[in-house]
């Protein structure tokens, strides 16, 4: 099956802007593989930030996109907030049946 | 809106197995697949398998295959995840996540602890 992965960290500033990455071992990421981006903090379940590439659940703030990039799924958070500190992990449906997540992300608000 | 309320921590001994429960509200539970999947302690998201609570057809992930069981009661709105020949690798967070063609819906997790 494929290898999803993403930048194990990073780190953004406050108010500043950060793309985190998805990648698949098998070549590029399209919008067939509808992505997903969740958020996690400690403690608590994920929550859907991102799907279909690009969509946004109810709650998720505005600063958050979702797209398309370099043949990766790309998640951009402009504007970044203290509250933005978690680990975001992608998930790429593998063929429509099996989809697979990436590693995660540790982004520090810093 | 929609609720995921999955049964309570478990503490297992290697070699046995555990069930875990969830219970859909606030949507037609047929209508959507419900996923499981597993979270080692410090560890990322890994994807289980889905069940089709309409029709009860199943879908595994390889490394899983042969020692999970994902089922459905439609009469409580209830998906269990069932998962044999516990080892302590198995010592997780294990979620339920709601999905049709939007926004994935959680449950809070269910800790699977398994030790001697």
């Amino acid at each position: 099956q494929a290898v999803v992965t993403q930048e194990p960290s990073l780190t953004v500033s406050p108010g500043g802007t950060v793309t985190l990455t998805c990648g698949s071992s098998t070549g590029a990421v399209t919008s067939g593989h509808h992505p997903y981006w969740f958020q996690q903090k400690p403690g608590q379940a994920p929550r859907t930030l991102i799907y279909d590439t690009s969509k946004k659940d109810s709650w998720t703030p505005a600063r958050f996109s979702g797209s398309l990039l370099g043949g990766k799924a790309a998640l951009t958070l402009s504007g970044a907030q203290a509250e933005d500190e978690a680990e975001y992990y992608c998930l790429l449906s593998n063929g429509g049946v099996r989809p697979v997540f990436g590693g995660g992300t540790k982004l520090t608000v810093l | 809106q929609v609720q995921l309320v999955q049964s309570g921590a478990e503490v297992k001994k290697p070699g046995a197995s555990v069930k875990v429960s969830c219970k859909a509200s606030g949507y037609t539970f047929t209508g959507h697949y419900m996923h499981w999947v597993r979270q080692a302690p410090g560890q990322g998201l890994e994807w289980m398998g889905w069940i089709n609570p309409n029709s009860g057809d199943t879908e595994y992930a390889q490394k899983f295959q042969g020692r999970v069981t994902m089922t459905r009661d439609t009469s409580i709105n209830t998906a269990y995840l069932e998962l044999s020949r516990l080892t302590s690798d198995d010592t997780a967070v294990f979620y339920c996540a709601s999905h049709s063609s939007g926004p994935v819906d959680w449950g809070q997790g269910t800790l699977v602890t398994v030790s001697s």
